[in-house]
């Protein structure tokens, strides 16, 4: 069965350095999304990404992220410059569509980001 | 702003019996409400997804209702078995945009 992939699983880095979360969408799939959960709190939505452009993005997303699909298969996530609050874990998914109230959004493992 | 709010926080039960959690929303004008497990440290698992237009879908051993004029769902788990522990996420979409909208979860515990 078709899954989303996440890479890596686990990222440790030094608060202001730059970090790229990688994910592989299911491959049929036309909207793409990034979600995080700081630990003992709820999912949060970040951004949603179709037709290589942002659809929508929340308040966290502010311009020390960015997210970019550079090729057919793969999307990213960065975050420019890391701050200790960034540590969560980062959830990428994907759907097959959006204007239809059966769109589904299937999501990936996570990749733990802990900001030291 | 949507708020979603699932109870119980957390819910022990002795394996066999039958459960229900819940999840409500404080805007009704929602496309979906899809239901999802999550095990400690993992993804999240797609269990039961209801469009706006459906009262209820099942899958196996859930059922899961919604009561959108209320802001109402529950996941109902029959017969539940160790295998079953784990945190149950309810969220919601909004006709406005497509983000998702979490509930905090409840802890789900079966004990054999």
């Amino acid at each position: 069965e078709p899954e989303v992939t996440q890479t890596p699983s686990h990222q440790v880095t030094q608060m202001g350095q730059e970090v790229i979360l990688r994910c592989v969408p299911i491959s049929n799939h036309l909207y793409f999304y990034w979600y995080r959960q700081i630990l003992g709190q709820k999912v949060e939505f970040l951004v949603s990404f179709y037709n290589n452009e942002i659809s929508e993005k929340s308040e966290i997303f502010d311009d020390q992220f960015s997210v970019e699909r550079p090729d057919g298969s793969n999307f990213t996530l960065k975050i420019r410059s890391t701050k200790l609050e960034d540590s969560a874990m980062y959830f990428c998914a994907s759907s097959p569509r959006m204007a239809v109230s059966y769109n589904e959004q299937f999501f990936g493992p996570g990749t733990r980001l802990t900001v030291l | 702003k949507q708020e979603v709010t699932q109870i119980p926080a957390a819910l022990s039960v002795p394996e066999g019996e039958n459960l229900v959690l819940n999840c409500s929303f404080t805007d009704s004008a929602i496309y979906n409400l899809q239901w999802f497990r999550q095990d400690p440290g993992k993804g999240l698992t797609s269990l039961l997804l209801i469009q706006s237009s459906q009262r209820e879908q099942t899958s196996g051993r859930l059922n899961a209702s919604l009561d959108k004029s209320s802001g109402r769902s529950t996941l109902y788990i029959a017969a539940s078995q160790p295998g079953d522990s784990a945190t149950y996420l309810c969220a919601v979409r909004l006709y406005a945009g497509n983000k998702l909208v979490f509930g905090a979860g409840t802890i789900l515990r079966v004990k054999s």
